[in-house]
């Protein structure tokens, strides 16, 4: 059974520190991964998507990378802000699964001011 | 590019009546995904169509659930008759493929109260 994981489920920073999300999975056979983020109320926006043959994505303070080999991803966040708080989910695209994707149950990040 | 547009926001209804969710997903895309977000149970895929055609229902929960999508730009979510425990909050989301895949575009969400 193809699984996502993500672990902490929760993580409590303060302002302005670096951080790192991890994203696990159980099957290489992936085409893509992409790390969505959730607001409380809200729906969920796509923060950066990898492709199975990228290692790795940049926007602004954000940087994902992919290993397939070790099944693992992470999303960096530099300088976080208070405002950067949110429930991060990555969501994982199987092979065997073309189409849809399989979602991890989220990070819920707080940055303290 | 309007997004992922959804309807109603919110729905407050009592048990039993039949509740209607709409979906209109982005122009261009030929796969939609319908979810339901419960903190219990995190988010969950409830099925999924490509080209209009349902690929995989096996994550709607019961016969009571049923969803259809008629032409590339209208998806529906029908729930009859309603139960409580049908409270959450539905998402639809829609993409398109191109051998690696593209992003999943998801709506803002129907927030469904069964009283």
């Amino acid at each position: 059974k193809q699984e996502v994981t993500q672990i902490p489920a929760a993580l409590s920073v303060p302002e302005g520190e670096n951080l790192v999300l991890n994203c696990s999975f159980t099957d290489s056979a992936i085409y893509n991964l992409q790390w969505f983020r959730q607001d409380p109320g809200k729906g969920l926006t796509s923060l950066l998507l990898i492709q199975s043959s990228q290692r790795e994505q940049t926007s602004g303070r954000l940087n994902a990378s992919l290993d397939k080999s070790s099944g693992r991803s992470t999303l960096y966040i530099a300088a976080s802000q208070p405002g950067d708080s949110a429930t991060y989910l990555c969501a994982v695209g199987f092979y065997t699964n073309a189409g849809k994707s399989t979602f991890g149950d989220g990070t819920t990040l707080t940055v303290k001011p | 590019d309007a997004g992922v547009i959804q309807s109603p926001r919110h729905e407050v209804t009592e048990m039993g009546q039949e509740v209607t969710l709409r979906c209109k997903p982005i122009s261009g895309h030929d796969y939609l995904f319908w979810y339901r977000q419960t903190m219990m149970r995190g988010l969950e895929l409830l099925i999924y169509f490509n080209n209009n055609v349902p690929i995989d229902d096996s994550g709607m929960p019961e016969d009571r659930f049923s969803a259809k999508m008629p032409n590339a730009s209208f998806s529906t979510l029908k729930i009859q008759p309603s139960e409580p425990r049908d409270s959450a909050v539905y998402f639809c989301a829609s993409s398109s493929w191109d051998r690696v895949g593209q992003p999943q575009h998801f709506g803002d969400g129907t927030r469904l109260s069964i009283l």
